[in-house]
């Protein structure tokens, strides 16, 4: 059975600063990971998709990337800003055609004006 | 309307009520989900509709009973919830076998 794990649960960096947020998963056998933001109370926000045969994703100040053989991955966020502060969380998709994803229990990011 | 849209946005309910969530998606999806997230807990998959067929209850109790109408809609009927039922509720979609799962912004549920 998959399991995808965060570490670590809440992180609190100053603005300005680049940082990284992980997720490791069990089963290297995935179609695609993909990691989500999520506002209190709110629902998910796709931010970057990974197929399993890419190395990286790129959009804007976000840089997520996949190291399927280790099964990790990492989601770099440069020149952070007090508007990134939410929960990231990733998700697995175990192949194609089935859209059932594994989440991790996410990171709670908290960026200090 | 753009998006995958949820109502009521919040609902608290007594253990014998029965009440309904709604979700609407706008996006031409043919694949509904509704999951469930609790405090600290990864979000669980609760059911999948297909071209509005079930295609997966991931062992859910019967006091959950959802209902696909057509593939724009997916309701939540909840009856003789627990408090352990209290959760935030979302609806997602996608275009199988497209990847991509697109959310709504949930139902806060509490069951008192």
């Amino acid at each position: 059975k998959q399991e995808v794990t965060q570490i670590p649960a809440a992180l609190s960096v100053p603005e300005g600063e680049n940082l990284v947020l992980n997720c490791s998963f069990t089963d290297s056998a995935i179609y695609n990971l993909q990691w989500f933001r999520q506002d209190p109370g709110k629902g998910l926000t796709s931010l970057l998709l990974i197929q399993s045969s890419q190395r990286e994703q790129t959009s804007g100040r976000l840089n997520a990337s996949l190291d399927k053989s280790s099964g990790r991955s990492t989601l770099y966020i440069a020149a952070s800003q007090p508007g990134d502060s939410a929960t990231y969380l990733c998700a697995v998709r175990p192949d194609f055609g089935n859209e059932k994803l594994t989440f991790g229990t996410g990171t709670r990011l908290t960026i200090i004006p | 309307e753009t998006g995958v849209t949820q109502t009521p946005r919040h609902l608290v309910m007594g253990m014998t009520n029965k009440k309904s969530l709604k979700c609407e998606q706008h996006l031409g999806h043919n694949a509904m989900y509704w999951y469930k997230q609790s405090a600290k807990k990864p979000l669980e998959l609760m059911f999948v509709y297909n071209f509005k067929e079930q295609t997966e209850n991931n062992s859910v109790p019967s006091r959950f009973s959802p209902e696909c109408p057509n593939s724009s809609h997916l309701f939540l009927h909840l009856h003789t919830l627990q408090p352990e039922d209290s959760a935030l509720y979302l609806c997602a979609s996608s275009q199988d076998p497209t990847p991509g799962l697109f959310f709504g912004s949930g139902t806060q549920l509490s069951v008192l």
